[in-house]
């Protein structure tokens, strides 16, 4: 059975830091590249960021470059998001989803909750 | 960023009846392999996004024929065919090929 496990979500306030975890199983971790999206009220669904499957290739959208780092652990089956100077517009329900190098396949998890406010 | 716009934004269905959605992104979404990454998705309430098709047209395993979707360049179209009480919630185009990927607005589905 595939497990796709967000944690980490909380309050904190703006110019803090977060670390998110997206502990994964029931798949072969390293062949699926894996992306964070968040959900917010206002700004609908939007991609955060993503990692290749050998964590070689990385991508940010603009509004988090130089805040946010992606990683990978690929013998823990586990992704990671460090956010830091966190902002207010940074809130929302962070997605973490794994897609197949093959694009056929596809998981999300149930999403983490971050706040950002003072 | 490309731009993902999708009409109508809400969309009453009688049940048994169809139901279309229309996404048209501002960039032809045609990579240099010749395949299309646009996908459709659907999250019922309270769930998680849940994708329904792949380049424009494969479905996800699992998700019932009635789902099907067509188009090229920049047009596209989700077709729901004899909609089902469990297709209630909201609907997303998202393309996948110009970094950062991007979500239309999204299109609610209620039964009337």
């Amino acid at each position: 059975e595939v497990q796709v496990m967000e944690s980490g979500g909380d309050w904190v306030q703006p110019g803090g830091s977060l670390r998110l975890s997206c502990a994964t199983s029931g798949f072969t971790f390293k062949n699926y590249a894996i992306h964070w999206v968040r959900q917010s009220p206002g700004k609908g669904l939007e991609y955060v960021s993503a990692i290749s499957g050998n964590g070689g290739t990385t991508n940010y959208v603009d509004s988090v470059k130089g805040r946010f780092t992606i990683s990978r652990d690929n013998p823990k089956n586990t992704l990671y998001l460090q956010m830091s100077s966190l902002r207010p517009e940074d809130s929302g329900v962070y997605y973490c989803r794994a897609v197949a190098e093959t694009a056929s396949l596809e998981f999300w998890g149930q999403g983490t909750l971050v706040t950002v406010s003072s | 960023d490309v731009v993902m716009t999708q009409s109508p934004l809400s969309l009453p269905v009688t049940l048994g009846q169809s139901a279309s959605i229309s996404c048209n992104s501002s960039q032809s979404l045609v990579y240099s392999d010749g395949n299309i990454y646009l996908n459709w998705f659907q999250q019922r309430p309270g769930q998680s996004p849940r994708r329904l098709l792949y380049k424009v047209s494969n479905r996800d395993s699992g998700v019932p024929d009635r789902f099907s979707g067509s188009g090229s360049g920049t047009d596209f179209t989700l077709k729901i065919s004899r909609v089902e009480s469990e297709d209630v919630g909201v609907y997303y185009c998202m393309q996948g090929i110009h970094w950062p990927w991007t979500f239309g607005q999204g299109t609610k589905v209620e039964i009337k």
